[in-house]
């Protein structure tokens, strides 16, 4: 299986930050990367998908990019609704792992 | 309106049976993978499984084949997560969601069943 590995596992910061959140596969995985988004007692919401393509429907503050072994989402402006828990997946191979996931956490 | 609507909670004991379902409504159910995603108490996302309803074509995880079952009934759109003997460690959150083949992700997830499993 390959292994996805975030960072960090939580992370702290205030309304307005710009935050980076770091996810690495355990071997190449070119460009098969989504991010997702989940918020306590609700399903994940898909983010981006291909490392770097926005979902429809997803505010353009959220970016993704990378390819092969490391890749990164960012969030250009923290608002109070993106306090949640973030996750990467594989899709390069099955069985498509995630991430363990990093709690964005208002300071 | 694409949507999953998954059954409800249950409460089992162990070395019980059980059968989860997913039901698709809005888009075409025998075209689309449709997974099954485990959540632990305040752990992180775990992939279990994939069927495509279209010709019953599943692949599990290996850390989850022979643990479960899925399977399909495309005659009524939808999918089933089932389990021959429960355990305590089956406790969790389980939710199916949509696979893009095109996007390589799951665009669409259902609400979740919990399960608890406690003698």
């Amino acid at each position: 299986d390959i292994q996805m590995t975030q960072s960090p596992s939580s992370l702290s910061a205030s309304v307005g930050d710009r935050v980076t959140i770091t996810c690495r596969a355990s071997q190449s995985i070119s460009s098969y990367l989504n991010w997702y988004q989940q918020k306590p007692g609700k399903a994940p919401k898909l983010l981006i998908y291909a490392a770097s393509s926005l979902q429809s429907g997803v505010p353009s503050r959220f970016s993704g990019s990378g390819s092969g072994t490391d890749f990164t989402l960012t969030i250009s402006s923290l608002q109070p609704e993106d306090f949640a828990t973030y996750y990467c997946q594989q899709s390069y191979s099955s069985p498509r792992t995630f991430g363990q996931g990093t709690k964005l956490e208002i300071k | 309106e694409v949507q999953l609507v998954q059954s409800g909670a249950e409460v089992k004991k162990p070395g019980e049976s059980l059968k989860i379902s997913c039901k698709g409504s809005g888009y075409s159910f025998t075209n689309y993978w449709i997974g099954w995603v485990r959540q632990m108490p305040g752990k992180g996302l775990e992939w279990m499984g994939i069927i495509y309803p279209g010709d019953s074509d599943t692949r599990y995880s290996p850390s989850f084949q022979g643990q479960v079952t899925v399977s399909a009934d495309k005659s009524i759109s939808t999918a089933y997560l089932q389990w021959s003997s429960l355990k305590a460690s089956d406790t969790a959150m389980y939710y199916c969601a949509i696979y893009s083949s095109g996007r390589s992700s799951f665009d669409n997830w259902g609400q979740g069943t919990l399960v608890t499993v406690s003698s």
